[in-house]
C-alpha cells in the first residue's frame, strides 16, 4: 500500500535558525500522487499548508517551501528562519488525482521553535 | 463559506458501551466525507470515506461502523468500545481540489 515516512519528532529549534523536516513516500497504487503538508498549530485544527501536485514543482506557504522530487520520492519541508509561532505538529501526506479515497498521513512531526 | 462541526468535543467511556460520534458540513453540497482516527503517539488513519448519502466505504477494520443518513451528515458508531478506540477522531472532506478540511475533531477515551 501507499505510505509517508517522515521526520521523526519532536524537533526542537531556536528562533531564526533553519528548519528541515524530512518526507519520504511510496505511492504503489498511485502513479502520480500529489503531496501535501498539513499543519495543527496549538489550539487549533488540522489545516493545509502546501500541496503541490506536479513532480519538480515546488509549493511556498508562510514562509516554508517544499518540492516534489519524484526521483528520490521525497517532499521535504523548509524554512530559511523559523518563528516561535511556527510550533506545532506538521504531517506530510500524499493522494490521488481521485480525491474519494482521501489521502495517506506520514505520522506527524512535532515542532517546537524556543526564542 | 463551508462550515464543519463534530461533537461531542471529548468524551469518556467505559469499555463495553456504545459510541457515536458526529460530523456536519454546511455549505458544501455531496461533499466526500471521511473519518479519520488517531492514536496517541500513531499516524492519521483513514477510517471510511462517503462520496454520496447511503454509500460508506471501510478503509480499516476497527470494530467500527459508519453512515451517512443525510448529505451533510456523517456518523461514527459502534456497539460496544474496545480500549484500543481511545484516540482522536478527526472527520473531513474534500474540496475539488482534493484539499481536505478537517473538523476539530473529537477526543475519545475509554476506560
Amino acid at each position: 500500500g501507499d505510505s509517508v515516512t517522515q521526520t521523526e519528532g519532536p524537533v526542537t529549534v531556536s528562533e531564526s535558525e533553519s528548519l528541515i523536516i524530512n518526507c519520504t513516500y511510496s505511492a504503489t497504487s498511485i502513479a502520480y500522487p500529489n503531496l501535501f503538508w498539513y499543519v495543527r498549530y496549538p489550539g487549533e485544527g488540522l489545516q493545509l499548508l502546501l500541496k503541490v501536485i506536479t513532480a519538480g514543482q515546488k509549493g511556498s506557504s508562510r514562509g516554508f517551501e517544499a518540492t516534489y522530487n519524484k526521483e528520490t520520492t521525497s517532499f521535504h519541508l523548509q524554512k530559511a528562519s523559523v518563528q516561535e509561532s511556527d510550533s506545532a505538529v506538521y504531517y506530510c501526506a500524499l493522494g490521488e488525482n481521485n480525491y474519494a479515497q482521501g489521502l495517506t498521513f506520514g505520522l506527524g512531526t512535532r515542532v517546537s521553535v524556543f526564542p | 463559506a463551508q462550515t464543519i462541526h463534530q461533537w461531542p468535543v471529548a468524551e469518556i467511556k467505559a469499555v463495553g458501551s456504545p459510541l457515536s460520534l458526529g460530523c456536519t458540513i454546511k455549505g458544501k453540497s455531496s461533499p466526500n466525507l471521511y473519518w479519520y482516527w488517531q492514536a496517541t503517539g500513531g499516524t492519521l488513519q483513514q477510517l471510511f470515506y462517503s462520496i454520496t448519502v447511503g454509500q460508506v466505504e471501510s478503509v480499516v477494520q476497527l470494530n467500527l461502523s459508519a453512515s451517512r443518513p443525510k448529505d451533510d451528515q456523517f456518523i461514527l458508531s459502534t456497539e460496544k468500545l474496545l480500549l484500543s478506540h481511545s484516540g482522536f477522531y478527526l472527520c473531513a472532506w474534500t474540496s475539488n481540489t482534493g484539499q481536505l478540511y478537517f473538523g476539530e475533531g473529537s477526543k475519545l477515551t475509554v476506560l
